[in-house]
């Protein structure tokens, strides 16, 4: 039972560069979240997609684009990458919206030089 | 929208002593409080969470208590032991951020939880 899975696990980019991160599960929840994690500011959510279909901003979601090609895959695309972005970035979903558990990938660690 | 304080930023205590996290929250529609670990390297863990008609929950070594009236929850790690040692989140549920969107999770910043041999 693979859970969460985020690809790729280490990315190093030039500045301007453009790139997609990918994350399936295969619990079929119904919603998916991005979160990039940054020294002493936590988690913080970039965008989610609380169905098939749908997707909405989140706390932070300048710079970036996402997909929720069906209901196991969500992908968060950087069009323009910038320094700011070198970040780790988490993938999650959960069964329902607002509350219950969040299962979390184990990461993506993004470089932008 | 949601705002969570946590503190402290680390913790270390020594093993088979008591740990205490602290969380406050600004938003009083709140109902959801989980609390996360992360080991190095890997994606945070949900370990217990609460719901806002509970005051108090246990889970062998781990509590976490609920204060409505002044906001704040904490988790309680009683007889540490060197697998403790973690990054340990809480969270509030929130159903806006200050961009507008609604859903999601808005996490403390977190506190490095060190357990001393």
């Amino acid at each position: 039972n693979a859970g969460v899975t985020q690809t790729p696990k280490f990315q190093v980019l030039k500045t301007g560069q453009s790139m997609t991160l990918q994350c399936a599960q295969d619990m079929n929840h119904n919603s998916m979240y991005w979160y990039r994690q940054d020294p002493g500011m936590g988690l913080r959510l970039i965008y989610y997609s609380a169905s098939e279909g749908t997707t909405d901003k989140g706390e932070v979601p300048n710079g970036y684009n996402v997909s929720r090609l069906n209901k196991r895959e969500f992908s968060l695309r950087l069009e323009s990458a910038a320094p700011s972005q070198t970040s780790v970035y988490f993938c999650a979903s959960r069964s329902g919206q607002y509350t219950g558990e969040l299962f979390f990938g184990e990461g993506s660690r993004l470089t932008v030089l | 929208g949601e705002n969570v304080e946590q503190h402290p930023s680390t913790l270390s205590v020594q093993e088979g002593d008591s740990a205490v996290i602290k969380c406050t929250y600004s938003d009083s529609a709140s109902n959801y409080f989980p609390w996360y670990k992360q080991e190095l390297g890997k994606g945070p863990q949900l370990i217990i969470d609460i719901r806002s008609n509970v005051g108090e929950k246990k889970d062998q070594r781990i509590a976490v208590t609920l204060n409505k009236t002044a906001k704040h929850f904490s988790l309680h790690i009683t007889e540490t032991q060197p697998e403790d040692s973690a990054v340990y989140f809480c969270a509030a549920s929130s159903h806006y951020f200050a961009g507008g969107g609604a859903d999601g999770l808005t996490f403390g910043k977190g506190t490095h939880l060190i357990i001393q041999p």
